[in-house]
Formats: structure tokens, C-alpha cells, sequence
């Protein structure tokens, strides 16, 4: 069974604050895939990166950056210099093999200005 | 390119009551998949389609609800005499591939409340 946890429910920063939103996860598979979403306030679920297992290197997209170690079975993300745009709820996400997506429960960031 | 749309955004409805919802996925996107999300949890997979064929639901889906994608195009998600339990968001999601591992991408979902 696969297992995704993000274990900060809810965090608030002050604008300009670097951030970092935690995911750890559970897996038996070998290959699988790892997905940020951000969920604005409109609802609509808007995707962010998906990374394989095969690759750890670390991405920056922007003021966007990922973190992925498997040794500690951590994908955890990290937004410099926040904006109030960033204020939403992100959902770190996890596909094995022939699995479907499983979702954690999100962590609400607002950013205050 | 357009994305993927739902409609309605918005439905109230009676217990009791039957509700049907559609998803028009990217167009040259082979899958469809339906979520539900509830307050503060994320997204739950519901059911999902590789084309016009139903591969795989969930137990979540009850025998209340039904799914269908004639034609492999857009897709309806229905529930019969709904219940206050099912009040939540259903959220469609479309990709191109074979597998779930696939880049999901979501529409801007349908929220049904049940009174």
C-alpha cells in the first residue's frame, strides 16, 4: 500500500519568507512517481512537478525548489521569497507501478503581507 | 488548449435526490479519472477510464453511483438517491499514457452539497 503524509496541517509566513512544505511518503515499489499539486482557493488542483524515483536530483523552477532524498523517503518543497499568491493548500502525491495517485491531506500555507 | 472543464461548478440538491455531473477531459487525453474530496483531505480516487473502457473503481464508489465515458470523449458521473454523506467535491482529472504515474491534470471540480 502506498502512504503519503504531510504532517503540517496548516503554516503561516510573512511575505518574503522562504518556506518549506514537508512530504514523506511510503512505498514497496521500486519505480514510482512523486507529484506536487497547488489548490488555490478556486479549487482547481493545479500541477507543479512529478518526479521519478530514478532521479534524485534536486529541481529549482523559480522561486520553486524541490527536495528529494530516498534515503529518508522525503519530497519536500520549498517556495523563496513568498508571495500572498502562494497562499493555498498543496498536495504532495505518490504513484507506484500500476497504482493509483494517492494524495496526503495537505498543507494550508498562507503568506501575509 | 484548452483544459479540462466540469459542469456544473456548483450543485444543491435534496437527499434523496439524483445528480449527474460531466468532465470534458484535454482532448487528446486517453484517461479520465474522478476524484472526491472532502474538507481538509485531499483528493480520493474514485474511478477511472482508458478510453472508453471502466478500469478500476473504488470501494468509495458505492452502488449509488455510476460512471460512464461513451466514446471516449467526456465523461458523466452519477449519483442516485444521494445522501447527505455524499456532500463533497468531485473532482475530474485527464492524462495521456498507460499508466497512473502519468501527469494528471485537474479540472476546476463540481461541489454538490446535499441538504
Amino acid at each position: 500500500a502506498q502512504k503519503v503524509t504531510q504532517a503540517q496541517t496548516e503554516i503561516s509566513v510573512v511575505e518574503k519568507e522562504d518556506v518549506t512544505l514537508d512530504c514523506v511518503y511510503e512505498t514497496r515499489d521500486t519505480t514510482y512517481y512523486l507529484f506536487w499539486y497547488k489548490q488555490p482557493p478556486s479549487g482547481e488542483l493545479v500541477f507543479l512537478i512529478r518526479r521519478n524515483s530514478f532521479d534524485e536530483q534536486n529541481e529549482i523552477s523559480g522561486r520553486y525548489s524541490w527536495n528529494f532524498q530516498k534515503s529518508t523517503s522525503s519530497f519536500n518543497f520549498t517556495i523563496t521569497a513568498s508571495q500572498v499568491v502562494d497562499s493555498a493548500v498543496y498536495f504532495c502525491a505518490l504513484s507506484g507501478g500500476y497504482q493509483k495517485v494517492t494524495f496526503g491531506t495537505g498543507t494550508k500555507l498562507q503568506v501575509i503581507p | 488548449d484548452t483544459g479540462v472543464s466540469q459542469d456544473p461548478r456548483h450543485k444543491i440538491t435534496k437527499r434523496g435526490q439524483n445528480v449527474t455531473f460531466r468532465c470534458d477531459p484535454i482532448s487528446e487525453h486517453n484517461r479520465l479519472y474522478w476524484y472526491r474530496q472532502t474538507l481538509g483531505q485531499g483528493p480520493e480516487f474514485l474511478t477511472y477510464f482508458q478510453n472508453e473502457a471502466q478500469l478500476e473503481k473504488s470501494r468509495l464508489l458505492s452502488d449509488r453511483f455510476s460512471a460512464e465515458r461513451p466514446k471516449g470523449s467526456f465523461s458523466t458521473l452519477e449519483i442516485q438517491r444521494t445522501e447527505q454523506g455524499d456532500s463533497a467535491m468531485y473532482l475530474c482529472a485527464s492524462s495521456q499514457g498507460q499508466t497512473s504515474t502519468d501527469t494528471q491534470y485537474f479540472g476546476p471540480g463540481t461541489r454538490l452539497t446535499v441538504l
